[in-house]
């Protein structure tokens, strides 16, 4: 079965410094990768996925994301951060053979002033 | 275009009440999940229906029940509710695509404690 850490529980950082957090999945076949983001009291909502092709993915909001499939790795970027980008992010994976999605327990994001 | 449709989104119970909650999507998708979020632990799979008239647990199933009543809407039963289950309940919906690569869409979430 597949499954995803994530790397850190929280980061903060300061307003228009970049920011990386850190997604890695172990698999026994191929995967689809997502990460999605969650503002207070809210659902989740997609930022970006990877389903085959390029390795580097682009998303909403400026987010882009990198598949490292030696690494077995999927790291969310992003240049520079706004207040807005506070939030919970998570990462997660999916497979051709089961219905079923299997998420991270989540990176909450910070954005300082 | 309301997408995932949760209710009711606030709720207390005391240990031992029922409840029912309820999820409706208008985005024609086949499969629907229920998860619970508590901090710390991410997301985990309550139950999810691949296609209406299937039902399958999933991580966390014990002290649930669900019901995929047709295509659109897929309820979450608690029979007799406990401390443990206070948490943040999402249903999500997926369309068919290769083989898992659709994304999921998420309601806004049910806020249930139980005292």
């Amino acid at each position: 079965a597949q499954s995803v850490t994530q790397l850190d529980s929280q980061v903060p950082v300061f307003e228009e410094a970049p920011v990386e957090l850190r997604c890695n999945y172990s698999s026994s076949v191929s995967v689809y990768l997502f990460w999605y983001v969650q503002y207070p009291n809210q659902g989740l909502q997609l930022l970006l996925k990877y389903l085959s092709g390029s390795t580097l993915v682009k998303g909403i909001n400026g987010f882009e994301a990198e598949f490292n499939k030696s690494q077995t790795s999927f790291h969310l970027r992003k240049p520079s951060v706004h207040i807005s980008d506070t939030a919970e992010y998570f990462c997660a994976v999916s497979d051709p053979f089961n219905n079923d999605m299997r998420f991270g327990a989540g990176t909450r994001l910070t954005v300082k002033p | 275009n309301a997408g995932v449709t949760q209710t009711p989104k606030f709720q207390v119970l005391k240990t031992g009440q029922s409840m029912t909650l309820q999820c409706a999507q208008d985005m024609n998708h086949n499969s629907m999940y229920w998860y619970r979020q508590d901090p710390g632990m991410g997301l985990r799979l309550i139950y999810y229906s691949a296609s209406e008239g299937t039902t399958d647990k999933g991580e966390v199933p014990n002290g649930y029940n669900v019901s995929r009543l047709n295509k659109r809407e897929f309820s979450l039963r608690l029979e007799s509710a406990a401390p443990s289950q206070t948490s943040v309940y999402f249903c999500a919906s997926r369309g068919w695509g290769t083989g898992g690569n659709q994304p999921q869409h998420f309601g806004d979430g049910t806020r249930l404690s139980i005292l």
